[in-house]
C-alpha cells in the first residue's frame, strides 16, 4: 500500500527565513503533486512534478522530485506571512487514486 | 471559484441519520473523486468515478455509497451516521480517468462540512 509521509507536520517560522518541507513516499511513482490549503478552504494545486529531477518554481516556493530516493521537497525562500497555510504532497497510487501526505501546517510570523 | 461545485456547504444532523452530498465536476472533466478530511485521519480517498463507472475504491465504509450520473454529477450517500463521520468531505474532478498519459491534476471543490451530533 502506498504511503506518503511529510515532515515536519508543523512548522513555525519567521518572515524572511528559508525552510524545506520533505515528502517521502513508499512505492515507485514519477508523478508527485503539491497542494496548498488555507484554513477552512479547499485545496489548490501548486506544482506537478512528472519526472526524476523535475524542479518547478513559483515565487518563493520551489519544488523538486527525486524518484530514486522517493523524495520530494518544497523549499520556501524568504518566507512571507501570505505563505501561511497547510501544504500537502500527493502521489499517484494504483489506478487513479491520489494518496496524500498528512500535510504540513506552516505558520509564518512577522 | 474552482469550477467544482459542492452542496451543501454545511450540514448538521443527528446520529443514525442519512445525508446526501452532491458534486458537479468542472466542465469537461469526466472523473470525480471523493475525499474525507478529518483532524485525526487527514485526507482519505474514498472513491473515484469515471464517466459513470466506479474506477477506484479507497477506505470507504459500507455505510457510504456513491454514484455518478449521466450528466457527470456525483452524489455521496452517508447512512447510519456516527459521531466519527463528522468531517469535511471534498469532491474533486479531473479530465483523466483511464490510462494516464501525463499529469492528473485534481481540482477540488470547496467541500461539505458535515457535523453529526
Amino acid at each position: 500500500e502506498l504511503k506518503v509521509e511529510q515532515n515536519p507536520l508543523f512548522l513555525s517560522m519567521q518572515e524572511g527565513k528559508n525552510y524545506t518541507i520533505y515528502c517521502n513516499y513508499s512505492t515507485t511513482s514519477d508523478r508527485l503533486y503539491w497542494y496548498r490549503q488555507d484554513p477552512g478552504k479547499s485545496l489548490e494545486s501548486l506544482f506537478v512534478l512528472l519526472s526524476n529531477g523535475a524542479v518547478k518554481q513559483e515565487g518563493r516556493l520551489m519544488a523538486s522530485l527525486d524518484t530514486k530516493a522517493r523524495l520530494s521537497t518544497l523549499h520556501i525562500t524568504a518566507a512571507v506571512h501570505d505563505l501561511s497555510a497547510t501544504y500537502f504532497c500527493a502521489v499517484d497510487g494504483w489506478g487513479q487514486k491520489l494518496v496524500f501526505g498528512q500535510g504540513t501546517r506552516l505558520t509564518i510570523n512577522p | 471559484d474552482s469550477g467544482v461545485t459542492q452542496t451543501p456547504k454545511h450540514l448538521i444532523t443527528a446520529t443514525g441519520q442519512r445525508v446526501t452530498l452532491r458534486c458537479s465536476p468542472r466542465s469537461g472533466d469526466l472523473s470525480v473523486y471523493w475525499y474525507q478530511q478529518s483532524l485525526d485521519q487527514g485526507l482519505q480517498f474514498l472513491i473515484q468515478y469515471y464517466n459513470g463507472e466506479e474506477r477506484a475504491k479507497g477506505n470507504i465504509l459500507e455505510r457510504f455509497s456513491a454514484q455518478q450520473f449521466p450528466d457527470l454529477h456525483s452524489e455521496l450517500n452517508l447512512s447510519s451516521l456516527e459521531l466519527g463521520d463528522s468531517a469535511l468531505y471534498f469532491c474533486a474532478s479531473s479530465p483523466e480517468g483511464g490510462v494516464v498519459t501525463g499529469a492528473n491534476v485534481l481540482t477540488f471543490g470547496a467541500g461539505s462540512r458535515l457535523t453529526v451530533l
